[in-house]
């Protein structure tokens, strides 16, 4: 079955610091990914996401992923964080077998950022 | 564009009765909408995927008797829980699919800021 594993339930990061959230997958043929911000309260806002092509997708925010095939993998990452970085980060994928129209949710990563 | 809204956006009801929740596609035509539930601290799970004029598809083990959806117009989805109860207590989060690839959106979901439900 398909699946998304974020294994860090959350992260604390200095503000000014590099992030990196991880994202791992398991479904049985070509992914559509995605990573999601969600504020409190708040719907979820599309990053980026990652359909063909380059393997390094930029997303908004100064966010950028990279899909790794051999590792499953589609990590999320930002070379400076911003304090109104804080949220709860989502990774997804979505289902090709039925147009890309349902997305699995990963569990999320809360990322909170020190001063 | 492609803004979703939802309303309300909080709502608390009495044990038994039924909570109408709408979600609209403001700038846009949507033909699919999806309705997610969100508990705390945990991820969205797709409760059903609604297509406009046809019948919602409902995931397994989502009652679609007791939620109830109704998708009349490509703008317009709502859920109703009917006799709700404690346990239906959740972040009720709505997204809707741009039809027609609009501007290379599409596949893309855009989301609802989400309606808290509460049950006494």
């Amino acid at each position: 079955a398909q699946s998304v594993t974020q294994p860090d339930i959350h992260i604390t990061v200095s503000e000014g610091a590099s992030l990196e959230l991880r994202c791992n997958y398991s479904y049985g043929a070509t992914p559509y990914l995605f990573w999601y911000v969600q504020s409190p309260g708040q719907g979820l806002q599309l990053l980026l996401k990652y359909f063909s092509g380059d393997t390094l997708v930029q997303g908004i925010k100064g966010f950028e992923a990279e899909f790794k095939r051999s590792q499953s993998s589609f990590n999320l990452r930002k070379p400076s964080v911003h304090w109104s970085d804080a949220a709860e980060y989502f990774c997804a994928v979505g289902l090709m077998n039925t147009g890309f129209q349902k997305l699995v949710f990963g569990t999320g990563t809360r990322l909170l950022v020190s001063p | 564009g492609a803004v979703v809204s939802q309303h309300p956006s909080w709502v608390i009801c009495k044990s038994g009765t039924s909570v109408k929740i709408e979600c609209r596609s403001l700038d846009f035509q949507a033909t699919t909408m999806f309705w997610y539930r969100q508990f705390p601290k945990q991820s969205l799970m797709l409760m059903a995927t609604s297509n406009e004029g046809s019948k919602a598809t409902y995931e397994q083990g989502v009652e679609k008797d007791k939620f109830l959806i109704n998708h009349a117009s490509l703008t317009l989805s709502t859920l109703t829980v009917t006799s709700a109860h404690p346990e239906d207590s959740s972040f009720y989060i709505c997204s809707a699919r741009v039809f027609g690839g609009r501007g290379g959106l599409d596949n893309e979901q855009f989301f609802g800021p989400g309606t808290r439900l509460t049950v006494l």
